[in-house]
């Protein structure tokens, strides 16, 4: 099956500073990958599409200059979350979307996650 | 705007019985696809089962199914014959439009299998 990596799994950094989590797709490229932001006993909550080649779309209410988004290749997406500060203390998914081969349409595969925490 | 709901938060089941979990989505669109997904401790999201919104038949996968009611507009996950590993979140989400597309999730339900 399709295999999606993130890293770190885990980064403990202190409130102003800058961390970037990657999502790869390891054995397929994915034209679109998505972001999700989890707090602990709630649901995912979408934060952006990410498109290769092009500006990523973000949801409502979710800051794009705070939580900057890189999808330079095919197989790589980045969330750099800016200026961090303790209530961006989250679990941060990512998935990628599998074109299924001449039917134009795909499946996402989720990465282990990302637990991020601000002191 | 799509919505998925899971009214149950917390369920308990004995090992070995089944269990229900309700899922009611909203949406106006006419093709749509309904995916659970089981979440343990350690935070990976594990996909169980799907249902495209044009499926006549109920899915099946193992001891995993789906009950689809389309008039309805519910999706519930029955599990049989529980197991202690099955005790984790599970979340309901719902695509519009083509496969591939973003997925929103319902609130999710811890499920605990009891000895």
């Amino acid at each position: 099956g399709a295999v999606v990596s993130q890293h770190p799994s885990w980064v403990i950094c202190k409130s102003g500073t800058s961390v970037k989590i990657e999502c790869r797709s390891l054995d397929f490229q994915a034209t679109t990958m998505f972001w999700y932001r989890q707090f602990p006993k709630q649901s995912l909550m979408l934060m952006a599409t990410s498109n290769e080649g092009s500006k990523a779309t973000y949801e409502q209410g979710v800051e794009k200059d705070k939580f900057l988004i890189n999808h330079a290749s095919l197989t790589l997406s980045t969330l750099t979350v800016t200026s961090a500060h303790p209530e961006d203390s989250s679990f941060y998914i990512c998935s990628a979307n599998f074109a299924f081969p001449g039917t134009g349409g795909g499946e996402q595969y989720f990465g282990p996650g990302t637990r991020l925490t601000v002191t | 705007a799509q919505k998925i709901t899971q009214t149950q938060p917390g369920m308990f089941v004995q090992e070995k019985e089944a269990v229900t979990l309700d899922c009611t989505y909203d949406t106006s669109d006419q093709s749509y696809g309904l995916f659970w997904y089981k979440q343990p401790s350690s935070g990976e999201m594990i996909f169980l089962i799907y249902q495209g919104s044009y499926d006549e038949q109920n899915a099946t996968e193992g001891r995993y199914s789906l009950n689809f009611q389309k008039a309805r507009k519910s999706a519930n996950l029955v599990i049989s014959a529980s197991q202690l590993g099955d005790s984790a979140m599970y979340f309901c989400a719902m695509r519009e439009g083509p496969m591939g597309g973003k997925l929103i999730f319902g609130q999710g339900t811890e499920l605990s299998v009891k000895p």
